[in-house]
């Protein structure tokens, strides 16, 4: 079956602009994560959704970062006000439930330039 | 920090070497999964450890478990270039990863 997508692979944008980032988990996972990497660092965990349940939100750097997430699908990552430290990849994974932790599936990531 | 820490940094090997990295941990856990990253895209899943498990074999991986050190290996035998990759161990209880082991398998 198709795995977790995610769009644009690329983004360029200006400083102060603002982005949105898109994520289609595995179709029936409940657990949604977004990671950010930048280049040649590890990754850094910014939101966790869990079915219906609060987001857990402990990772986001900013009140710039946000992300929804409509019942058990499609999450929508933002960034408002674009800085050039943003610049990174974005990854989003999925899994079949949240906790404990299972197997995540990554998607190919969303490669975002702030020039 | 976070709960999964790899060692080391980074490996560098030569074609039919085998590979062994390390993954230290703080708190119980359920399982423990390690990840393959090739060119700064997504992870790739490579295999989980239960709690109850000491050791998992998949094709040229081996995973040991010690939870009495919270610590696991991530063995690869027989490596090929093709292995070059970062890799990261993760555990369930936490949402973050590590920096990673970045190994250079030269042919």
């Amino acid at each position: 079956g198709a795995g977790v997508s995610q769009s644009p692979s690329n983004k360029v944008t200006e400083k102060g602009k603002d982005v949105e980032l898109r994520c289609d988990p595995i179709s029936g996972h409940t657990a949604l994560y977004w990671y950010r990497q930048r280049l040649g660092q590890g990754l850094e965990f910014l939101i966790y959704f869990q079915g219906n349940s609060a987001p857990d939100k402990s990772g986001l750097p900013s009140d710039r970062f946000s992300a929804e997430r409509t019942g058990e699908s499609v999450s929508t990552l933002t960034i408002q006000r674009t800085q050039q430290e943003d610049s990174a990849v974005y990854l989003c994974a999925s899994s079949l439930g949240g906790a404990p932790r299972e197997t995540q599936y990554f998607g190919p990531g969303t490669r975002l330039l702030v020039l | 920090s976070q709960q999964g820490e790899e060692d080391p940094q980074a490996l560098s090997i030569q074609e039919g070497e085998n590979a062994t990295m390390n993954c230290s941990y703080k708190t119980s856990i359920n399982n423990l999964q390690w990840y393959r990253q090739n060119s700064g895209r997504g992870l790739v899943h490579l295999i989980l450890i239960r709690s109850n498990e000491r050791e998992k074999h998949s094709g040229r991986l081996r995973v040991t478990l010690d939870t009495s050190k919270k610590s696991s290996s991530l063995l690869i035998t027989a490596s090929r270039a093709a292995d070059t990759a970062s890799y990261f161990c993760a555990t369930d209880n936490d949402m973050r990863f590590g920096a990673g082991t970045r190994l250079t398998v030269k042919p």
